[in-house]
């Protein structure tokens, strides 16, 4: 089964970039990468998802290098709401072996 | 408004006594799973189910039950056989039977076992 291995926290200022990776050297063939924003008491909430190469949406971009033994999250220009716990899960379509980071928790500063 | 809920948001038992967390959902949803997150880990999958009347262990299963009677309600009843049940339980849907589709979660119960 793919492990996952995120950075325990992050800081960073407003208006910079940030970029969160997640090691999965065991990943599977099958598997996908997703990634989630938690705010304290509250559940996740999905970001992006991708499979390999680079994904983007209106939020985020996801970096997934051609081995797919990590994938990285990149934030532009972060704000203050940005401040949460990220979590990268990696999984398959075929079955529910839901592999979840420990989560990264983002701090951003003014 | 459509959402998932989960109630109550705070839970206090007594140690030996079953609790049930409730978990709706009216996103018309056919997955429906139930996660436990404790300080510093990431989510632990205790159940899941598919379709109505059907649900599979997840990885921490023991100590934990669930039912699906209804498309729209996947309860959670913490045993007294579960060691340290002490957690934050989310519970999450999504739609189809793909599991690596979006999971939208509740706010979550935070169960307090003394």
């Amino acid at each position: 089964l793919a492990k996952t291995t995120q950075p325990i926290s992050m800081d960073s200022y407003e208006g910079q970039e940030v970029n969160i990776t997640c090691s999965h050297n065991n990943i599977a063939t099958n598997d996908y990468i997703t990634w989630y924003q938690q705010f304290p008491s509250q559940g996740p909430r999905f970001i992006i998802q991708g499979y390999k190469t680079k994904v983007t949406n209106e939020v985020a971009s996801l970096f997934i290098p051609a081995d797919r033994k990590s994938s990285t999250l990149s934030l532009p220009r972060v704000s203050l709401s940005d401040t949460a716990v990220y979590y990268c899960l990696v999984g398959a379509d075929s079955n529910y072996q839901l592999i979840w980071g420990a989560g990264t928790k983002l701090i951003i500063k003014p | 408004d459509g959402g998932i809920t989960q109630s109550p948001k705070y839970l206090f038992r007594k140690e030996g006594q079953n609790v049930t967390l409730s978990c709706e959902q009216n996103l018309n949803h056919d997955a429906m799973y139930w996660y436990r997150q404790d300080p510093g880990q990431g989510l632990r999958l205790i159940y899941y189910s598919q379709i109505v009347n059907d649900f599979q262990k997840g990885d921490i299963a023991e100590g934990y039950s669930v039912s699906r009677e209804k498309k729209e309600s996947f309860p959670l009843t913490v045993t007294s056989a579960q060691k340290n049940p002490t957690a934050f339980y989310l519970c999450a849907s999504s739609p189809g039977h793909n599991p690596m589709n979006e999971q939208y979660f509740g706010p979550g119960t935070r169960l307090t076992v003394t």
